[in-house]
């Protein structure tokens, strides 16, 4: 079992659709989460952190569950430029320290 | 803002070949790392460091080496190029001591092809 799982879709929406994607991970002492965006042919950069009480960042809302150990990330009235990779990332304790985990990643193709 | 580069965006190397790769950042971060990307499998962490002189294997360094002499710049290393290394290579650096909590920002990345 991967350590971090998302469903690598690809998601086809229309533009003001909602979308939602889930993210799971295998470590129950995982310490800390987040949601990278990642553009074609392009570096990843920091969407948004998540916290355990949930977090909301103008259209993008996220969430954590660590009972079920999945992340998940909300985005309403979807725009032509949200289609993008959504990596899910973990950070988890590990021999000396911690290590970060990078899921595989979940496309979103908004359509006109 | 914080900008990391690194020294090509595109490489063709031929088998057998020592390929260098270097990474540049200009914040004062402690902590960089390199990672390659491949298709369905996601980011993998090949080595990283948390101080000049320090280097520590990730999850995947065979066939690699690296090093850091200076605290901005971070090289990694192929000392005998081979086909299966074809693939996105990308650095990252963070800044923070308490690293669980850190950000990672990357660079734009390097495609190496192996030939």
């Amino acid at each position: 079992r991967k350590e971090v799982e998302q469903d690598p879709g690809p998601f086809n929406v229309p533009e003001g659709a909602t979308v939602a994607f889930n993210c799971t991970y295998s470590n129950s002492a995982s310490q800390s989460f987040f949601w990278y965006r990642q553009d074609c042919r392009k570096e990843p950069k920091l969407l948004m952190s998540v916290y355990s009480s949930g977090n909301e960042d103008g259209r993008f809302t996220a969430q954590l569950n660590r009972a079920s150990q999945y992340i998940s990330l909300l985005i309403r009235d979807s725009k032509l430029s949200d289609s993008a990779t959504y990596l899910c990332v973990v950070n988890t304790p590990s021999t000396g320290g911690f290590k970060t985990i990078f899921g595989a990643g979940t496309r979103l193709f908004v359509k006109a | 803002d914080v900008k990391v580069t690194q020294s090509s965006r595109y490489l063709v190397k031929r088998t057998g070949e020592k390929v260098f790769l270097e990474c540049v950042q200009d914040m004062d971060h402690e902590n960089m790392f390199w990672y390659r990307q491949d298709p369905g499998l996601g980011l993998r962490l090949i080595y990283f460091s948390y101080d000049v002189k320090m280097k520590e294997k990730g999850d995947i360094p065979e066939g690699y080496s690296v090093s850091r002499e200076k605290k901005e710049r971070f090289s990694l290393i192929l000392e005998s190029a081979s086909t299966n290394q074809t693939s996105m290579y990308l650095c990252a650096s963070s800044s923070t001591r308490d690293r669980v909590f850190d950000t990672q920002y990357f660079g734009p990345g390097t495609r190496l092809t192996v030939l």
